[in-house]
């Protein structure tokens, strides 16, 4: 079965500050997917990103980088110079690949502060 | 283009009660999944529609139902509202095939009381 964990359950950062938001995660399939959300206090949960388990490229997009690293089953998030506007819950989810049905499986999410 | 979106917003039901929660998926995206999210329990599957069909159903009782019309628009309900119900109801689409990428609503924040 599959499972997704988020140890960190709230972490505060003052603003320009680097953040890491770890994600560990388990499964039996050699093919699945990992994603990341952030859902802000309005409620949306908003795509950030998405990695296939055959790339171990890690991504970087604007202040935002992942890190996914098979061995250690981990898919890592980081937060360059984070603004006030970072603040949220970030969710990494799993998905594997049956063959067919798609349903992800969600950590417990990451609440994210940054203080100005 | 248009994102998910769900209506209503907001909503205030009575122990008992039931409640339709609504969601019209992305253009061109036929797969429909509802999520419960909760302080307490994190977001949980609640169920996913295809083509009209019911494909996959979370560990939910039978008070939450939903269906799926021909233009992929999707409604779900719970029936005998319970003040635990209180949540917010994600609705999220996407394309078919594994591993696609799915896009999620606004949501639906429930009250019970």
């Amino acid at each position: 079965a599959q499972k997704v964990t988020q140890a960190q359950t709230e972490i505060s950062v003052v603003e320009k500050e680097d953040v890491t938001l770890d994600c560990v995660y388990e499964t039996r399939d050699t093919t699945y997917y990992l994603f990341w959300y952030k859902q802000p206090p309005s409620g949306e949960l908003v795509f950030l990103i998405r990695r296939n388990s055959f790339d171990e490229q890690n991504e970087i997009s604007g202040r935002y980088s992942w890190n996914f690293q098979k061995s250690t089953s981990s898919f890592n998030f980081t937060i360059t110079a984070s603004q006030v506007v970072d603040s949220a819950v970030y969710f990494c989810a799993l998905s594997e690949a049956p063959g067919g049905s798609y349903i992800p499986t969600f950590g417990r999410g990451t609440s994210l502060i940054v203080h100005p | 283009k248009a994102g998910v979106t769900q209506t209503p917003r907001y909503l205030i039901k009575t122990r008992g009660q039931q409640v339709t929660l609504s969601c019209s998926p992305i253009s061109g995206h036929r797969s429909v999944s509802w999520y419960q999210q909760t302080p307490g329990q994190g977001l949980q599957f609640l169920f996913e529609y295809f083509s009209e069909t019911q494909r996959n159903k979370g560990n939910f009782p039978g008070r939450f139902s939903g269906r799926q019309f021909s233009n992929s628009r999707s409604e779900m309900n719970v029936s005998t509202l319970e003040l635990g119900d209180s949540a917010l109801y994600l609705c999220a689409s996407s394309l078919v095939g594994t591993g696609n990428t799915i896009y999620f609503g606004e949501g639906s924040w429930l009250t019970v009381v």
